[in-house]
């Protein structure tokens, strides 16, 4: 069964250009995560989506970042314009349900480096 | 808000020693607490999930415990090798919400 896959897995821009990173999740996993790692830290949701229905987009930069998810399967994540602070890995995970007791799977992130 | 933190940020230990990660969290309405595994480069990989009614999981050489009432979880690793060199996070549900809290996570170092 293939894993969670994301594209491109690293992206070098200049600030102030746009950028898009995409998810595929696990097959019939209806909910899906995008986080963002900063080096030395812990992944931190930005936004989780329960089919094409984003459930909880708190912690998402509303003024840059934009994401969607059509369909209910694939996700991209855009940042519009980029700024220095954004360079880190988005992660996307994807699960059964968006329950506690089902296991998040994590796809191999995107390294974003702005320059 | 719920913190979790990870003592120590780095450890080193010889092949074939047995060691312990540590994990505390601020808030006891931490729920189904999870310790991950994240090689350089890769994403992060499950390794043991402790629900609520639970204190602890094996997995092989893996043993997670979780003690809620002192906001403390440790992973056991056995035996270690340099496989097992990699970053390990511990992460938990905040109370009341299905946000997935991590701590900053444990670089671990096997020496042959």
């Amino acid at each position: 069964e293939a894993g969670v896959v994301q594209s491109p897995r690293y992206k070098i821009i200049e600030k102030k250009q746009p950028v898009a990173f995409w998810c595929n999740p696990i097959s019939g996993h209806n909910t899906l995560y995008w986080y963002r790692q900063n080096l030395g830290q812990g992944p931190e949701l930005l936004i989780r989506y329960e089919n094409e229905e984003a459930v909880d987009d708190s912690q998402l930069p509303k003024d840059r970042f934009s994401a969607e998810r059509l369909k209910g399967v694939d996700s991209t994540l855009k940042i519009q314009p980029a700024e220095l602070g954004d360079s880190a890995v988005y992660l996307c995970a994807s699960s059964i349900q968006g329950k506690a007791e089902n296991i998040q799977y994590f796809g191999a992130g995107t390294r974003l480096s702005v320059l | 808000k719920q913190e979790v933190t990870q003592i120590p940020a780095a450890l080193s230990v010889p092949e074939g020693e047995n060691l312990v990660l540590n994990c505390s969290f601020t808030d006891s309405a931490i729920y189904n607490l999870q310790w991950f595994r994240q090689d350089p480069g890769k994403g992060l990989t499950s390794l043991l999930l402790i629900q609520s009614s639970q204190r602890e999981q094996t997995s092989g050489r893996l043993n997670a415990s979780l003690d809620k009432s002192s906001g403390r979880s440790t992973l056991y690793i056995a035996a270690s090798q340099p496989g097992d060199s990699a970053t390990y996070l511990c992460a938990g549900f905040q109370g009341g919400s299905e946000k997935l809290v991590f701590g900053k996570g444990t670089k671990l170092t096997v020496n042959p």
